[in-house]
């Protein structure tokens, strides 16, 4: 297990168009976030999954946004008709519920031109 | 709500020089407090966390952060300062309700003189 990964690392669009990123999370972790960390920032929450159930919803997470984790393994970020201050880092993180420790990927840096 | 705070957002030191990043954090009940790390370009990874058990709480790469309560404070040191510690630091604590989603602090950039 080499632990959280993320796909793409790196994506640019123009604004309008839909992206979709993915993340693996580590293999028996059951929950899993998904944080966006703008420039100068610390990461901020925007939802998370416990196995396949979307348990939380941030408000930073617009009607735009949609994510998804079926059969509570690998889980997609949809952002459709982005829009220029969509452009951040986009992190995932994985952990077992109840141990507190939640392991990130290494991110996905979405610009929006 | 839960909520840490890292004041400035740059700090500078010699290599071999001590290392202090500072945390406060407010929260109504018992917090877990956590530091990460992370290079550019990177995700984060976990130095060390807080859960109520060893006020003093030691992590990787010789880090290590003391619990008080009274002050509401989470500090992370390292007595002596090696050029691959530059990189930002993020004090963070764990929402106490189910979630456990973590709140960050704005971070801190740490660069190392040789």
């Amino acid at each position: 297990d080499t632990g959280v990964s993320q796909d793409p690392r790196h994506k640019i669009t123009k604004r309008g168009q839909n992206v979709t990123f993915r993340c693996d999370p580590i293999s028996e972790h059951n929950r899993l976030y998904w944080y966006r960390q703008t420039l100068g920032q610390g990461p901020e929450f925007l939802t998370y999954f416990q196995n396949e159930a979307q348990l939380e919803k941030s408000r930073l997470l617009s009607d735009r946004f949609s994510a998804e984790r079926p059969k509570g393994s690998f889980s997609t970020l949809e952002i459709q008709r982005t829009e220029q201050g969509d452009s951040a880092m986009y992190l995932c993180a994985s952990s077992l519920w109840a141990l507190r420790e939640q392991f990130f990927g290494p991110g996905t840096r979405l610009t929006v031109l | 709500a839960q909520s840490v705070t890292q004041l400035g957002s740059h700090v500078s030191v010699s290599e071999g020089a001590l290392v202090l990043l500072r945390c406060n954090y407010s929260s109504s009940v018992p917090p877990y407090l956590f530091w990460y790390v992370q290079y550019p370009n990177q995700g984060l990874q976990l130095l060390l966390k807080y859960t109520s058990a060893a006020t003093l709480v030691k992590g990787i790469n010789g880090f290590e952060a003391e619990f008080k309560k009274s002050e509401t404070s989470f500090h992370l040191t390292k007595p002596s300062a090696h050029m691959s510690d530059a990189a930002e630091y993020f004090c963070a604590v764990s929402d106490q309700g189910g979630s456990e989603k973590l709140v960050f602090g704005k971070g801190m950039k740490l660069t190392v003189n040789p």
